[in-house]
């Protein structure tokens, strides 16, 4: 099983839709989460960590279930510009390595 | 303040051939890293380095050297390149402490191996 796993997608949403994508992870990847973001042919940019308690940063919102062990990224009023791979990441136990999903692509169109 | 840059941007080696790839930062970053991004496979970890003069293996180190002389540079290099190496290379770089986790990204060596 891999560490983390994502559903490629890709999701296919109209602008202003809500949107959410579910990433699930095994006990070696569980000691912190983040969602990245990589548009086509570029590198990844860190979008948001995840907390416990659950984080918002404007139209995004991150939530963490530990006892179902998955993280959830929410997009509401989905832009033209969210179109992109959203990567599921999470931190190794072990060390000062992240361990990351395969990424899920989201389309939105007009 | 460049970030992190990554030379050369495209290459095409042929089987058995050398190339190394240089990656620096100028955001005095302890921690540097070498991925690489495959359809599929999500980025998988090369080798990285917690500081200068240091080095360690990653997921998939085979067929890689690396090497941190300064600070601000980790070079990756292939010594004899193969078909299975064709792929896209991400450096990045992280501070230290809780800052570790926020990792930035080079623009990313697009190699083929023919």
């Amino acid at each position: 099983r891999k560490e983390v796993e994502q559903d490629p997608g890709p999701f296919n949403v109209p602008e202003g839709a809500t949107v959410a994508f579910n990433c699930t992870y095994s006990n070696s990847a569980s000691q912190s989460f983040f969602w990245y973001r990589q548009d086509c042919r570029k590198e990844p940019k860190l979008l948001m960590s995840v907390y416990s308690s659950g984080n918002e940063d404007g139209r995004f919102t991150a939530q963490l279930n530990r006892a179902s062990q998955y993280i959830s990224l929410l997009i509401r009023d989905s832009k033209l510009s969210d179109s992109a791979t959203y990567l599921c990441v999470g931190r190794d136990t072990g060390f000062q390595k992240l361990v990351f999903g395969t990424g899920t692509r989201l389309l939105v169109s007009p | 303040n460049a970030g992190v840059t990554q030379t050369p941007k495209f290459r095409v080696l042929k089987t058995g051939q050398s190339m190394t790839l240089l990656c620096a930062q100028d955001m005095n970053h302890e921690y540097m890293y070498w991925y690489r991004q495959d359809p599929g496979m999500g980025l998988r970890l090369i080798h990285y380095s917690v500081g200068e003069g240091t080095t360690a293996k990653g997921e998939v180190p085979d067929g890689y050297n690396v090497s941190r002389l300064k600070k601000q540079n980790f070079l990756l290099g292939l010594e004899s390149a193969a078909p299975s190496q064709t792929s896209v290379y991400f450096c990045a770089s992280s501070s230290w402490g809780l800052a570790i986790d926020t990792q930035y990204f080079g623009p990313g060596t697009r190699l083929t191996v023919l």
